[in-house]
Protein backbone atom coordinates (compact mmCIF):
# COMPACT_ATOMS: atom_id res chain seq x y z
CA UNK A 1 0.00 0.00 0.00
CA UNK A 2 1.51 3.46 -0.82
CA UNK A 3 1.11 6.68 1.30
CA UNK A 4 0.69 9.72 -0.54
CA UNK A 5 1.02 13.52 1.08
CA UNK A 6 1.22 17.13 -0.26
CA UNK A 7 3.03 19.66 1.22
CA UNK A 8 3.48 23.47 -0.01
CA UNK A 9 2.09 27.09 0.99
CA UNK A 10 -1.40 27.37 1.78
CA UNK A 11 -1.89 30.98 0.76
CA UNK A 12 -0.27 32.00 -2.46
CA UNK A 13 -0.69 35.93 -4.41
CA UNK A 14 -2.75 36.57 -7.77
CA UNK A 15 -0.34 36.06 -10.47
CA UNK A 16 2.19 34.21 -8.97
CA UNK A 17 2.89 30.66 -9.08
CA UNK A 18 1.62 27.78 -6.87
CA UNK A 19 3.94 25.22 -5.82
CA UNK A 20 3.11 21.63 -4.45
CA UNK A 21 5.18 19.07 -3.41
CA UNK A 22 3.61 15.12 -3.16
CA UNK A 23 6.27 12.75 -1.40
CA UNK A 24 5.28 9.02 -1.91
CA UNK A 25 5.93 6.24 0.90
CA UNK A 26 5.85 2.50 0.73
CA UNK A 27 7.71 -0.35 0.56
CA UNK A 28 6.09 -1.55 -2.86
CA UNK A 29 8.07 1.62 -4.84
CA UNK A 30 11.53 2.62 -4.90
CA UNK A 31 10.34 5.38 -7.54
CA UNK A 32 8.31 7.61 -8.72
CA UNK A 33 9.76 7.05 -12.14
CA UNK A 34 8.77 3.68 -12.62
CA UNK A 35 6.59 1.70 -14.84
CA UNK A 36 4.22 0.21 -12.55
CA UNK A 37 2.58 3.66 -11.56
CA UNK A 38 1.44 7.02 -12.29
CA UNK A 39 0.92 10.27 -10.75
CA UNK A 40 -1.58 12.56 -10.82
CA UNK A 41 -2.77 16.60 -9.15
CA UNK A 42 -6.72 16.33 -9.09
CA UNK A 43 -8.41 19.84 -7.40
CA UNK A 44 -11.14 20.69 -5.61
CA UNK A 45 -12.38 24.10 -5.50
CA UNK A 46 -14.44 24.50 -1.87
CA UNK A 47 -17.66 23.11 -2.46
CA UNK A 48 -17.29 21.94 -5.94
CA UNK A 49 -16.45 18.97 -7.60
CA UNK A 50 -13.01 17.47 -9.02
CA UNK A 51 -10.75 18.17 -11.44
CA UNK A 52 -8.49 16.18 -12.93
CA UNK A 53 -4.98 18.85 -13.21
CA UNK A 54 -2.49 16.38 -14.92
CA UNK A 55 -0.29 12.92 -14.72
CA UNK A 56 3.56 11.88 -15.16
CA UNK A 57 4.40 8.71 -16.41
CA UNK A 58 7.53 6.32 -16.59
CA UNK A 59 10.24 8.33 -18.85
CA UNK A 60 8.87 11.54 -17.62
CA UNK A 61 5.85 11.61 -20.42
CA UNK A 62 3.24 14.80 -18.59
CA UNK A 63 -0.21 15.31 -19.84
CA UNK A 64 -2.32 18.05 -18.83
CA UNK A 65 -5.89 19.22 -18.57
CA UNK A 66 -6.09 21.37 -21.75
CA UNK A 67 -7.98 23.91 -19.68
CA UNK A 68 -4.89 24.25 -17.79
CA UNK A 69 -1.84 23.56 -20.36
CA UNK A 70 -0.47 26.43 -21.02
CA UNK A 71 -0.23 27.23 -17.04
CA UNK A 72 0.93 23.84 -15.49
CA UNK A 73 3.85 21.66 -14.90
CA UNK A 74 4.27 18.08 -13.15
CA UNK A 75 7.79 17.21 -12.43
CA UNK A 76 9.42 14.26 -10.31
CA UNK A 77 12.47 13.85 -8.49
CA UNK A 78 12.73 10.00 -8.60
CA UNK A 79 15.33 9.65 -6.43
CA UNK A 80 13.58 11.23 -3.41
CA UNK A 81 10.36 9.78 -4.63
CA UNK A 82 8.55 13.08 -4.53
CA UNK A 83 6.46 14.69 -7.56
CA UNK A 84 5.72 18.00 -7.96
CA UNK A 85 2.73 20.67 -9.20
CA UNK A 86 3.61 23.71 -10.43
CA UNK A 87 0.83 26.51 -11.69
CA UNK A 88 1.58 29.95 -12.68
CA UNK A 89 -0.26 32.75 -13.05
CA UNK A 90 -2.94 31.95 -10.64
CA UNK A 91 -6.10 33.65 -9.52
CA UNK A 92 -8.90 33.09 -7.24
CA UNK A 93 -10.52 30.46 -9.58
CA UNK A 94 -7.12 28.46 -8.62
CA UNK A 95 -8.00 28.24 -4.82
CA UNK A 96 -8.63 24.71 -4.12
CA UNK A 97 -7.55 21.84 -2.02
CA UNK A 98 -5.23 20.07 -4.13
CA UNK A 99 -4.98 16.04 -3.95
CA UNK A 100 -1.80 14.27 -5.53
CA UNK A 101 -2.79 10.41 -6.65
CA UNK A 102 -0.70 7.03 -7.74
CA UNK A 103 -2.43 4.95 -9.91
CA UNK A 104 -1.29 1.20 -10.73
CA UNK A 105 -4.44 0.78 -13.54
CA UNK A 106 -6.68 3.21 -15.17
CA UNK A 107 -8.14 4.83 -12.50
CA UNK A 108 -6.62 6.67 -9.06
CA UNK A 109 -6.06 4.18 -6.07
CA UNK A 110 -3.91 6.12 -3.98
CA UNK A 111 -5.19 9.40 -2.96
CA UNK A 112 -3.09 12.31 -0.23
CA UNK A 113 -5.22 13.80 2.22
CA UNK A 114 -5.22 17.17 0.06
CA UNK A 115 -3.63 20.57 1.52
CA UNK A 116 -5.83 23.88 0.49
CA UNK A 117 -4.79 26.40 -1.59
CA UNK A 118 -6.13 29.90 -1.24
CA UNK A 119 -5.09 32.77 -3.85
CA UNK A 120 -5.85 36.01 -2.36
CA UNK A 121 -3.49 38.96 -2.21
CA UNK B 1 -13.41 18.21 -21.66
CA UNK B 2 -16.64 19.22 -20.17
CA UNK B 3 -17.48 17.54 -17.02
CA UNK B 4 -19.56 14.00 -16.86
CA UNK B 5 -23.02 14.91 -15.77
CA UNK B 6 -24.45 13.38 -12.67
CA UNK B 7 -27.35 14.30 -10.57
CA UNK B 8 -26.74 16.64 -7.77
CA UNK B 9 -28.42 14.48 -5.35
CA UNK B 10 -30.07 10.71 -4.29
CA UNK B 11 -31.60 9.80 -1.52
CA UNK B 12 -32.81 6.28 0.49
CA UNK B 13 -33.90 4.78 3.37
CA UNK B 14 -31.47 2.16 5.06
CA UNK B 15 -31.59 -0.69 3.48
CA UNK B 16 -32.61 0.32 0.30
CA UNK B 17 -30.97 0.89 -3.25
CA UNK B 18 -29.92 3.92 -5.17
CA UNK B 19 -28.91 4.38 -8.28
CA UNK B 20 -26.77 7.50 -9.75
CA UNK B 21 -26.18 7.63 -13.34
CA UNK B 22 -23.04 9.09 -14.97
CA UNK B 23 -23.24 10.79 -18.92
CA UNK B 24 -20.74 11.55 -20.74
CA UNK B 25 -20.03 11.27 -24.49
CA UNK B 26 -18.65 8.51 -27.25
CA UNK B 27 -15.11 10.35 -26.79
CA UNK B 28 -15.29 9.21 -22.96
CA UNK B 29 -17.50 6.93 -20.68
CA UNK B 30 -18.87 5.21 -24.87
CA UNK B 31 -15.20 4.43 -26.04
CA UNK B 32 -13.76 3.61 -23.07
CA UNK B 33 -14.52 0.78 -20.08
CA UNK B 34 -11.97 2.69 -17.83
CA UNK B 35 -15.12 4.47 -15.73
CA UNK B 36 -14.16 4.70 -11.90
CA UNK B 37 -16.23 6.12 -9.10
CA UNK B 38 -14.98 7.34 -5.55
CA UNK B 39 -16.44 7.78 -2.51
CA UNK B 40 -15.73 11.08 -0.64
CA UNK B 41 -16.85 12.10 2.88
CA UNK B 42 -16.65 15.43 3.88
CA UNK B 43 -13.21 16.91 4.69
CA UNK B 44 -12.07 13.24 3.67
CA UNK B 45 -9.54 12.48 0.21
CA UNK B 46 -11.71 10.22 -2.38
CA UNK B 47 -11.53 6.61 -2.33
CA UNK B 48 -11.99 4.30 -5.15
CA UNK B 49 -14.56 2.07 -4.81
CA UNK B 50 -15.05 0.74 -8.87
CA UNK B 51 -12.93 0.92 -11.38
CA UNK B 52 -13.28 -0.56 -15.38
CA UNK B 53 -17.05 -0.12 -15.14
CA UNK B 54 -17.90 -3.09 -12.57
CA UNK B 55 -14.64 -4.25 -11.02
CA UNK B 56 -14.81 -3.59 -6.93
CA UNK B 57 -11.02 -3.11 -5.47
CA UNK B 58 -10.48 -5.20 -2.27
CA UNK B 59 -12.36 -4.40 0.40
CA UNK B 60 -14.95 -2.95 -0.95
CA UNK B 61 -18.21 -4.31 -0.14
CA UNK B 62 -20.12 -5.77 -2.80
CA UNK B 63 -23.07 -3.47 -1.64
CA UNK B 64 -21.48 -1.19 -4.39
CA UNK B 65 -21.97 -2.67 -8.19
CA UNK B 66 -21.24 -0.11 -11.33
CA UNK B 67 -22.32 -0.87 -14.95
CA UNK B 68 -22.78 1.24 -18.45
CA UNK B 69 -24.45 1.15 -21.36
CA UNK B 70 -23.45 3.46 -24.11
CA UNK B 71 -22.71 6.93 -23.12
CA UNK B 72 -24.07 6.49 -19.44
CA UNK B 73 -22.24 4.80 -16.58
CA UNK B 74 -24.11 3.72 -13.39
CA UNK B 75 -23.50 3.35 -9.54
CA UNK B 76 -25.80 1.42 -7.69
CA UNK B 77 -25.83 1.16 -3.94
CA UNK B 78 -27.59 -1.50 -2.39
CA UNK B 79 -28.73 -2.33 1.69
CA UNK B 80 -28.11 1.68 1.96
CA UNK B 81 -25.94 2.25 5.62
CA UNK B 82 -25.29 5.06 6.93
CA UNK B 83 -21.64 5.34 6.20
CA UNK B 84 -22.40 5.54 3.04
CA UNK B 85 -24.06 9.25 3.02
CA UNK B 86 -20.92 10.93 0.66
CA UNK B 87 -20.59 12.47 -2.45
CA UNK B 88 -20.03 10.42 -5.45
CA UNK B 89 -17.92 11.06 -8.33
CA UNK B 90 -17.59 8.97 -11.83
CA UNK B 91 -14.63 9.25 -13.55
CA UNK B 92 -13.86 8.42 -17.13
CA UNK B 93 -10.31 8.12 -19.28
CA UNK B 94 -11.08 10.68 -21.92
CA UNK B 95 -8.45 9.54 -24.73
CA UNK B 96 -4.83 10.81 -24.62
CA UNK B 97 -3.88 10.04 -21.13
CA UNK B 98 -6.16 12.16 -19.81
CA UNK B 99 -9.61 11.91 -17.66
CA UNK B 100 -12.78 13.70 -16.96
CA UNK B 101 -14.38 13.72 -13.53
CA UNK B 102 -18.23 13.67 -13.18
CA UNK B 103 -20.32 16.61 -11.62
CA UNK B 104 -20.69 14.57 -8.22
CA UNK B 105 -23.59 13.22 -6.32
CA UNK B 106 -24.65 13.84 -2.55
CA UNK B 107 -25.96 10.89 -1.50
CA UNK B 108 -28.76 11.14 1.76
CA UNK B 109 -29.31 8.11 4.06
CA UNK B 110 -32.58 9.12 5.43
Amino acid sequence: QLQLQESGPGLVKPSETLSLTCTVSGDSISSVNTVTHYWAWIRQPPGKGLEWVGSFYYGGSTYYNSSLKSRVTISVDASEKQFYLRLDSVTAADTAVYFCAGSDGVEFDFWGPGTLVTVSS
Amino acid sequence: QSALTQPPSASGSPGQSVTISCAGTSSDVGAYDYVSWYQQHPGKAPKLIIYEVNQRPSGVPDRFSGSKSGDTASLTVSGLQAEDEAAYYCCSYAGRNSFVFGTGTKVAVL
